[in-house]
């Protein structure tokens, strides 16, 4: 069964604070995971991993993942209140279309 | 930096309507899909779309959804008998030769 499910779903941190979002997936037909975050409407790109254990970075945030426990984190430091969105994961399989997780609400009080 | 467009925005409609969803997706992108999130759920994938026809299709792509690029730049989705379950937030997105994933920022469709 495709699934994709991240955790925690909801998450309430202080400016300055560092979280980590988590995503586990399933194997089938596995190419590659994304992460997105959704503040008002469309998802928005922030991260492809295809291979694991190489950490992608992009200024405060960085994600990496583990093909072998089949999971992916999003880390991100220093939060600012700019940071409170949805975060989505998601793995694609070999037609290339984009399975989502349930995503994690972050709200990032000043 | 290119973007998917998608039109209208939000849609309300009654039960049993059509409805047409529009989507200019970006220029030299092959690949195009339809995702809908109901509200407070996931992210779904409804079909994807490539060289003008129908690569694939999820279960909720019935027969009342259809898709089409009619002039090769738009790009369609149409719901011909619209639910009640209908009601959701419709993104279109592109994609090209290299991965390079573009959401539109999706049409709200209200089906009452």
């Amino acid at each position: 069964e495709d699934k994709v499910v991240q955790s925690p779903l909801s998450l309430v941190v202080h400016e300055g604070d560092t979280v980590t979002l988590n995503c586990s997936y399933e194997v089938t037909n596995f190419r590659s995971l994304l992460w997105y975050k959704q503040e008002k409407k469309a998802p928005t790109f922030l991260f492809m991993l295809t291979s694991s254990g190489i950490e992608k970075k992009s200024g405060r945030l960085s994600s990496i993942l583990d093909k072998k426990e089949l999971f992916s984190i999003l880390n991100i430091t220093a939060t600012q209140t700019g940071d409170s969105a949805v975060y989505l994961c998601a793995r694609t399989d070999s037609s290339y279309k984009l399975i989502f997780g349930s995503g994690t609400r972050l709200l990032v009080r000043p | 930096e290119p973007e998917v467009t998608q039109t209208p925005s939000h849609q309300v409609t009654q039960m049993g309507q059509e409805v047409i969803l529009r989507c200019v997706p970006i220029s030299n992108h092959l690949y195009f899909y339809w995702y809908r999130q109901i509200l407070g759920q996931k992210v779904e994938f409804l079909v994807s779309f490539y060289n003008n026809e129908i690569s694939e299709k999820s279960e909720i792509f019935d027969d009342q959804f259809s898709v089409e690029r009619p002039d090769g730049s738009n790009f369609t989705l149409k719901i011909r008998s619209t639910k009640l379950e209908d009601s959701a937030m419709y993104f279109c997105a592109s994609r090209g030769e290299a991965y390079g994933y573009t959401f539109g920022s999706g049409t709200r469709l209200t089906v009452v």
